[in-house]
Parts: structure tokens; sequence; C-alpha cells
């Protein structure tokens, strides 16, 4: 059976620091791994890690796949509120997209 | 087993023309998504519907409309398509977390 669990669960932090984000996996068939941001009811793509070892950045967020460990992990530094959200881990299987549970990340000034 | 089923697997258009991009689910789902799918830039969620006649905005919702009059079916129309519109269009479908994709619609636009 597939499994994807992501942790923390919630998180609670201040603007400026910095997170980190943890989301394994044990999913058949895996391509890849997508990260996504859920603020409203569909999720929007953060990034797509198909190598392992191969960092991927956009602005403060980056994120990093380890396929011998079966993880990924997304840093976000610098945090603002406007990065409150849900992030979502998401392994690729050739038919479908398995998101994990979530990690919860409020942002207070 | 889920089946998502786009109507056109390839398609060629030419600039200025109107484009549909069709897709069906036959497990009675109530969220489906129209994504494109870019070298370099993963999957972009371009609208997303979660009832019959609803529709919502996702990333890149500019030059795209949709339409949701049926629940099993969700369409993505191109007014006036563009060649930045040559993409690989995927249409998804879900009920909680996992999203089932239909097997994809290769647009180019000349």
């Amino acid at each position: 059976e597939d499994k994807v669990v992501q942790s923390p669960l919630s998180l609670v932090v201040h603007e400026g620091d910095t997170v980190t984000l943890n989301c394994s996996y044990e999913v058949t068939n895996f391509r890849s791994l997508l990260w996504y941001k859920q603020e409203k009811k569909a999720p929007t793509f953060l990034f797509m890690l198909t190598s392992s070892g191969i960092e991927k950045k956009s602005g403060r967020l980056s994120s990093i796949l380890d396929k011998k460990e079966l993880s990924s992990i997304l840093n976000i530094t610098a945090t603002q509120t406007g990065d409150s959200a849900i992030y979502l881990c998401a392994p690729l299987r050739a038919d479908k997209l398995i998101f994990g549970t979530g990690t919860r990340l409020q942002v207070f000034p | 087993d889920v089946k998502v089923t786009q109507s056109s697997r390839y398609l060629v258009k030419r600039t200025g023309e109107k484009v549909f991009l069709e897709c069906v689910q036959d497990m009675d789902h109530e969220n489906m998504f129209w994504y494109r799918q870019d070298p370099g830039l993963g999957l972009r969620l371009i609208y997303f519907s979660y009832d019959v006649k609803m529709k919502e905005k996702g990333d890149i919702p500019e030059g795209y409309s949709v339409s949701r009059e049926k629940k099993e079916r969700f369409s993505l129309i191109l007014e006036s398509a563009s060649t930045n519109q040559t993409s690989m269009y995927l249409c998804a479908s879900s009920l909680e977390r996992e999203l089932f994709f239909g097997e994809g619609s290769r647009l180019t636009v000349l």
C-alpha cells in the first residue's frame, strides 16, 4: 500500500524564522515527487523533483529529494505571513499523484 | 478503477483559433482540475472546480476559461489560442487526497 508521511503535522513560527518540512514515502512505480502549497481548495504547484540530490530553488523556498532514503525536504527561509498554508508532498506514480496529509504552517508577525 | 478520459490526445491548431479540451470522469468525483505541464515547470494549475457550475482560478488562468455543466465533465477553453499555449494539458479529478489524471492532451499552436 502506498504511504506518504509528512512531518511535522503543524508548525507555528514568527516571521523571519526558517522552517524545514519533511516528507517520506513508500510508493510503487515512483516517478517523481511534487510539492504543493494549499491555501484554497486546490493545491498549487511549487516543485517537481525527479533526481536525487539536486536542489531546486524558487526565491525563499528550496527542496531536495533523497531517493535512497525515500524522502524529501522543503525549506522556507525568512518566512512571511503569506507563507501560511498547508504544504503537501505528493509522490507521482505512473498514473496518479498521491498527496500526503500535509504540514500546516502558520506564520505570525 | 477510476477513469479520467481526455477526448483528444494530440491537437494542432493555428493562432487565434478557439480550442476545446474535454475531460470526463466516471467516479462521481466532486473536484476536477486542469493543469498544464511544461518542461522544467512541472504541473501548473489553470482552473479547478469543486462542484457543478463552480470554478476557481488556479495559478495561471489567463487566456483560459472552463465550463462545468455536468458533474462528470470539465472543459477547458482557449478562446484565441496563442503559441505560448503549446503544452501538455492534464485533467484530473479527486474525491479526497488522491488525484487521478487523464492521459493528457498535447496541444501545438502554430
